[in-house]
């Protein structure tokens, strides 16, 4: 089973700031199969990137990402008000399909 | 548009069987796998089973691997889970996910959850 361990755990920020969330696999993602998901509170997650750095449809370009094989990160470039949620990174490579704990992005 | 909805859940004795229903509307169901995914209450997300678009290939998480059965109906749009000696941790949001292909792929549409109790 692929662990992924998301860090940090909550991370403060202000608007207009960039935020560097990241995602460490306990082994290779192969394919880089991995995606990140953004979920606000009382919603279902949403898509927000596949394949590492791939944005899903409609997401807008100050979401980024990029990594492989056992480290990726996805970059916020200035957070809007919107952003502040709580984010997952999943590898789809193998089963189990496995998720990070996450990571809350709270206002500081 | 592409729609989930689940339904099923409900509160449950331990020990006791649920059959959860994924009702999918708006693409080709037969062309995708599908998921269930489960958050328990202030938890993160916990993958918990998948079936391939042509039902052939299945996946289970370890924590349900003998209790849990996934299934799909391509006449009906419909995924099912089929829950059997639920447990108290098993109590969560239970969600139907499409995945991105026909033999698997990143979640890219997900349904509202239907919540599962487990309790005496």
């Amino acid at each position: 089973e692929i662990v992924l361990t998301q860090s940090p755990g909550t991370l403060s920020l202000s608007p207009g700031e960039r935020a560097t969330l990241s995602c460490r696999a306990s082994q290779t993602v192969s394919n880089n199969y991995l995606g990140w998901y953004q979920q606000k509170p009382g919603q279902t997650p949403r898509l927000l990137i596949y394949g590492a750095s791939r944005r899903a449809t409609g997401i807008p370009d100050r979401f980024s990402a990029s990594g492989s094989r056992t480290d990726f990160t996805l970059t916020i470039s200035r957070l809007e008000p919107e952003d502040f949620a709580v984010y997952y990174c999943q590898q789809y490579a193998n089963s189990p399909y496995t998720f990070g704990q996450g990571t809350k992005l709270e206002i500081k | 548009e592409v729609q989930l909805v689940e339904s099923g859940g409900g509160l449950i004795q331990p020990g006791g069987s649920l059959r959860l229903s994924c009702a999918a509307s708006g693409f080709t169901f037969s062309d995708y796998a599908m998921n269930w995914v489960r958050q328990a209450p202030g938890k993160g997300l916990e993958w918990v089973s998948s079936i391939s678009g042509s039902g052939t290939t299945i996946y289970y998480a370890d924590s349900v691997k003998g209790r849990f059965t996934i299934s799909r109906d391509t006449s009906k749009n419909t995924l099912s889970l089929h829950m059997n000696s639920l447990r108290v941790e098993d109590t969560a949001v239970y969600s139907c996910a499409k995945a991105a292909s026909r033999g698997g792929g990143t979640f890219d549409i997900w349904g509202q959850g239907t919540m599962v109790t487990v309790s005496s």
